[in-house]
Order: structure tokens, then C-alpha cells, then sequence
């Protein structure tokens, strides 16, 4: 079973630049997370999609941070504009869901590898 | 609103010998699940163990196993016959059952473990 794919691997632009972020999940996987990952701290949710809507988004910075779930499969994080402050990782996650009983099956995610950004 | 604290930056532990991961965390919900995660140099987050808070039995999984202290909000990691391969950083993250938050994972600030030949 293929993983969560992401792309780019790294990705160094320059402040006020715009960037965006590629993720394809686990196949048939319907809940899909982008996180934010800063240097020494542990990953913080950005949004969470359940097909091609979205369940929270509440930490995203929607001045400068957008996400799309079109057709439910790959998404797309973009940074418009870049902020020194957004150089982090960015993490993609993904977990099946548990139709039955209208929970995520064992709450499992499973990640890409990420992205690391650099805002110079 | 959840939090989850991992109050050893760095631990060390040599070659075969035990180590334990401290992670304490603060939520007034009764069901959730409790993580930990491995992330190596590669960066990818590595599910290590699971716990459901209903269950009172401590997850195991082969090597690792965890203490988790429901009352005392607590949920330590054993890694027993330390490996190489164990050197990573480890979060420790908490996740709500229900609700509109289910699913999302509340992560510690992590601790870097060294094994040490």
C-alpha cells in the first residue's frame, strides 16, 4: 500500500513570495490533515478536510494561507504572501474512516514526509 | 482546551538498556485516544503505540510499552532492549473520540532520544 505522498521535499523562496504545497493521501482515505511543524516544537493542525470539505480550519491563517480538497483525493496548501515566521514543516497526514459507526477508524493518521520551507 | 506536555527535551540511553518518556496532558473529556509518535531524521511522523482511555489494560507493542495513569492525566513510553534505530525524537499527542476536534492530534514539544552504542 502506497503512502502519503508529498512534494515538494524542500522549498526556499523569499518573503512576501507565494509557495504551495502538493498532497496525495492514502488511497480510499477520506480525512486528510495539513500540519505545521516549527522547529523543536511538535506538529499543530492548520486544517482538516473530510472528503472536499473542511471539518476545521480553525488555525489556519486565512490572510495568507489557503487549502483545497477539489475532488476529494489530492490537496493543495498555498502560502500567499510568505512570512519569515511560516519557515516550518508542513505536514500531510491522511486516515480511513469508519463508516459504521461515524468514526475515524482508530483515530490513525499516517503522514508524508513533508515539506520544509524556508522564508528568507 | 487540550494540552499535552513532554518535560524531557533530550534523553540518552545506551544500547539494550530501558528508557521511559515522560508525557502528562490536560483535557476534561473522559473518551479519547493517547499517541506516540516517532520521527526519525527522514521527518516522517511514525505511529509507535496507541492507547484508548477506556481501556484500562496498557498498550504493548513488542518493545514498547506504556504506563497510562488515567487519573493522573499521565502516559509514559518504555522502550525495553534499546536499538540504534530507536534515535529519533518522540511526541507523545492526545486525540479527542468525538466532536468536531475528533481526529485532530494535540502534540507535546517532543524529546530527543539518543541511543548510544
Amino acid at each position: 500500500e502506497a503512502g502519503v505522498a508529498q512534494s515538494p521535499r524542500y522549498k526556499i523562496i523569499e518573503k512576501r513570495q507565494s509557495v504551495a504545497f502538493w498532497c496525495n493521501p492514502i488511497s480510499g482515505h477520506a480525512t486528510l490533515y495539513w500540519y505545521q511543524q516549527i522547529l523543536g516544537q511538535g506538529p499543530k493542525l492548520l486544517i482538516q478536510f473530510q472528503n472536499n470539505g473542511v471539518v476545521d480550519d480553525s488555525q489556519l491563517p486565512k490572510d495568507r494561507f489557503s487549502a483545497e480538497r477539489l475532488k476529494g483525493v489530492d490537496s493543495t496548501l498555498k502560502i500567499q504572501p510568505a512570512k519569515l515566521e511560516d519557515s516550518a514543516v508542513y505536514l500531510c497526514a491522511s486516515s480511513a474512516r469508519d463508516f459504521q459507526y461515524q468514526l475515524l477508524a482508530k483515530n490513525i493518521q499516517y503522514f508524508g514526509a513533508g515539506t520544509r520551507l524556508s522564508v528568507l | 482546551a487540550q494540552t499535552v506536555t513532554q518535560s524531557q527535551p533530550e534523553m540518552s540511553v545506551q544500547e539494550a538498556e530501558t528508557v521511559t518518556l515522560s508525557c502528562t496532558y490536560d483535557t476534561s473529556e473522559s473518551n479519547y485516544y493517547l499517541f506516540w509518535y516517532k520521527q526519525p531524521p527522514s521527518r516522517q511522523m511514525i505511529l509507535v503505540i496507541r492507547q484508548e482511555a477506556y481501556k484500562q489494560q496498557n498498550a504493548t507493542e513488542n518493545r514498547f510499552s506504556v504506563n497510562f495513569q488515567k487519573a493522573a492525566k499521565s502516559f509514559s513510553l518504555k522502550i525495553s532492549d534499546s536499538q540504534l534505530g530507536d534515535t529519533a525524537m518522540y511526541f507523545c499527542a492526545f486525540s479527542q473520540l468525538y466532536g468536531g476536534s475528533q481526529g485532530n492530534l494535540i502534540f507535546g514539544k517532543g524529546t530527543k532520544l539518543s541511543v548510544k552504542p
